[in-house]
């Protein structure tokens, strides 16, 4: 079945330590994204790419870096520069344009910083 | 400033009854508009979504919206609820031309027995 695939599902990390979430598609979208979620804050941008080899900053994007190598993947590291990094993160992808409405989930990589 | 307003933090309903969940714009021309649920520790799934033309939107699972325009909201209804709808609920908004969404800070639904 078509979808997009994140690992791992949780992740434990020590102060100081780089981390990466992997998010992988088999849709065939062009456009990928990553949020972060918090309690009570709704969904908040981190990186976005609408085609292989480039990428934006979101909202929040100080303290994370991306990759997009390949249509299928987009993998997000964690850096020790993000102050604070214990947060749900989601990955999801589109169609170009994003004007086709939907965005596709993938079932989130929970972050735990101890 | 541009911003995306769920005002109901969490609601609580019994079974079988209404449900509107509230949601309220702020951008110079009208966004594209769309309705999420979110599982405990799942992704999320669209529940309906507003381009143009015909302000009430159908979605799964029973679930319908309306555009007003005057009020710069898009509020979620379904006549009666299910404790399968238990679940967060996440108002977005797509800025033409944005190439992104933004999404409000999501509205906990619990359903009494």
């Amino acid at each position: 079945d078509g979808g997009i695939t994140q690992s791992p599902k949780y992740l434990f990390r020590k102060e100081g330590q780089n981390v990466t979430l992997s998010c992988e598609q088999n849709l065939n979208h062009d456009a990928m994204y990553w949020y972060r979620q918090d309690p009570g804050q709704g969904l908040r941008l981190i990186y976005y790419s609408q085609i292989v080899n480039d990428f934006q900053k979101g909202d929040i994007a100080e303290g994370y870096s991306v990759s997009r190598e390949k249509k299928e993947s987009f993998p997000l590291t964690v850096t020790s520069a993000q102050k604070n990094p214990t947060a749900f993160y989601l990955c999801a992808s589109s169609k170009t344009g994003l004007n086709t409405g939907e965005l596709f989930f993938g079932e989130g990589s929970r972050l735990t910083v101890l | 400033a541009q911003s995306v307003t769920q005002p109901d933090i969490h609601i609580t309903v019994s079974e079988g009854a209404s449900l509107e969940l509230r949601c309220n714009y702020s951008y110079g021309a009208t966004p594209y508009l769309f309705w999420y649920v979110q599982s405990p520790g799942q992704g999320l799934q669209l529940l309906l979504k507003y381009f143009s033309g015909d302000t009430l939107v159908q979605g799964i699972k029973g679930f319908e919206a309306e555009f007003k325009r005057s009020q710069s909201s898009f509020n979620l209804r379904k006549p009666s609820v299910h404790w399968s709808d238990a679940a967060e609920y996440f108002c977005a908004v797509d800025p033409r031309g944005a190439q992104k969404l933004v999404f409000g800070q999501g509205t906990r639904l619990t359903i009494n027995p």
